[in-house]
């Protein structure tokens, strides 16, 4: 069945760690976004990418990097964790043809940071 | 800068209730989308409604539908006869019809559905 998957669904670390929170879709879809979700429930686009090799910066600044080596993989790096890093983090995809409005969450992995 | 607003943080409704969620957005943009997403407790993020912004048609999906003012800048949502699972956080979000297509979000509203 065609979805999206994040993993781990939820991560406690401590402080300095280095994390990658996993992002896999298999709908085939070009376009992937990672948004930010802060614990008052408000989502703001932090990176999004339009196929391999693209990766562009959303609108809140964020310490985290992507990548975007293979189309269905779409992973988010933190080289140092730190507690303003704690939130839930969606990741989403959206197809170009024949219609690019519409995008798709996985279910988010929360993320705790002490 | 486009934003979009949600005035009403929570709302509850009896069950087979009809219940109305507000969304008003500002953007100088003639050509948009918009949507309703729900996100349930601990669950994923579901597309609920979409509308594009010329067609004047207010679009429906089962139990739910939308009114779009396009000149007031408004996009309801209306949930008839409502069920224990719209129990939910529900957000309404912009998105331009031009590159980046990203979505703007409300700050959501959080409607609990009664017995």
């Amino acid at each position: 069945e065609a979805d999206i998957y994040q993993t781990p669904r939820y991560l406690v670390i401590g402080t300095g760690k280095k994390i990658t929170l996993e992002c896999s879709q298999t709908m085939g879809h070009d376009k992937m976004y990672w948004y930010q979700q802060d614990p008052g429930m408000e989502l703001h686009l932090i990176h999004y990418s339009y196929g391999v090799n693209s990766t562009e910066k959303g609108d809140l600044s964020s310490e985290s990097t992507v990548s975007r080596i293979r189309t269905e993989h779409f992973p988010l790096t933190l080289e140092s964790a730190r507690p303003s890093h704690t939130s839930q983090y969606l990741c989403a995809s959206s197809e170009v043809y024949p219609s690019t409005d519409t995008q798709y969450f996985g279910p988010g992995t929360r993320l705790t940071v002490l | 800068a486009q934003t979009v607003t949600q005035s009403q943080p929570e709302m509850s409704v009896q069950e087979a209730e009809t219940v109305t969620l507000s969304c008003t957005y500002d953007t100088s943009e003639s050509n948009y989308y918009l949507f309703w997403y729900k996100q349930p407790p601990s669950r994923q993020m579901i597309l609920v409604i979409r509308q594009e912004a010329y067609k004047q048609q207010n679009a429906t999906e089962n139990r739910f539908s939308v009114n779009f003012q396009k000149a007031a800048k408004s996009f309801s949502l209306k949930i008839s006869d409502s069920q224990l699972g719209d129990t939910a956080m529900y957000f309404c979000a912009f998105m331009k019809h031009v590159s980046p297509d990203k979505l703007i979000f409300g700050t959501g509203t959080r409607l609990q559905v009664f017995p």
